[in-house]
């Protein structure tokens, strides 16, 4: 079984700053990577996504995060935050050999992002 | 090209009735799924099907009955709701093993 740990539940940041949020996975066997947005009131939306080839992976709306092996970690990142990024961002882990099975997506907790003006 | 539909958006309950949160995805795929969504717990599978008639236990099934009633239309109900299942329901689907899924907009149910 995998686990998902997002080490920060809420991260405040100011407009145009740089972002980091932190995602840290636990897993037996090979994974695929996952980060979701949500955004208030609605479903959730992909944002990016770790299969295979290059560990650093572009998203929508200026994302980009880092697959890093070693340190069982794929942090989200964005060098310059806007108003409307406020949401909850969501990192998500599938067994690579069972795909969408019994265990779906293992989600973490969940980061919410707050953007100051 | 609608995605994935959930009805209905809210729902409020009293403890023991009964109702069925509807799911319907027009991508043509094989895989369904139901997850809730709380407060600090990020989402947990309740159900999937991997295809029209089948389905399977997630992490969290207690309380819940599913239905694939066809490729394109999951169903999830409540046989007698109890406030533990108030929550956001999300309904996902994907194709192939399942690995990229796409997620409707949620019902919100509340059971007082």
């Amino acid at each position: 079984a995998q686990s998902v740990t997002q080490l920060d539940s809420q991260v405040p940041v100011f407009e145009e700053a740089p972002v980091e949020l932190r995602c840290n996975y636990s897993s037996s066997v090979s994974v695929y990577l996952f980060w979701y947005v949500q955004y208030p009131n609605q479903g959730l939306q992909l944002l990016l996504k770790y299969l295979s080839g290059s560990t650093l992976v572009k998203g929508i709306n200026g994302f980009e995060a880092e697959f890093n092996k070693s340190q069982t970690s794929f942090h989200l990142r964005k060098p310059s935050v806007h108003i409307s990024d406020t949401a909850e961002y969501f990192c998500a882990v599938i067994d690579m050999y069972s795909g969408g099975g019994a265990d779906g997506l293992t989600f973490g907790k969940g980061t919410h992002l707050i953007i100051q003006p | 090209n609608a995605g994935v539909t959930q009805t209905p958006k809210f729902q409020v309950l009293k403890t023991g009735q009964s109702m069925t949160l509807q799911c319907a995805q027009d991508m043509n795929h094989n895989s369904m799924y139901w997850y809730r969504q709380d407060p600090g717990m990020g989402l947990r599978l309740i159900y999937y099907s991997a295809s029209e008639g089948t389905t399977d236990k997630g992490e969290v099934p207690n309380g819940y009955n599913v239905s694939r009633l066809n490729k394109r239309e999951f169903s999830l109900r409540l046989e007698s709701a109890a406030p533990s299942q108030t929550s956001v329901y999300f309904c996902a689907s994907a194709d192939g093993r399942g690995v990229e899924q796409y997620f409707g907009p949620g019902t919100r149910l509340t059971v007082t």
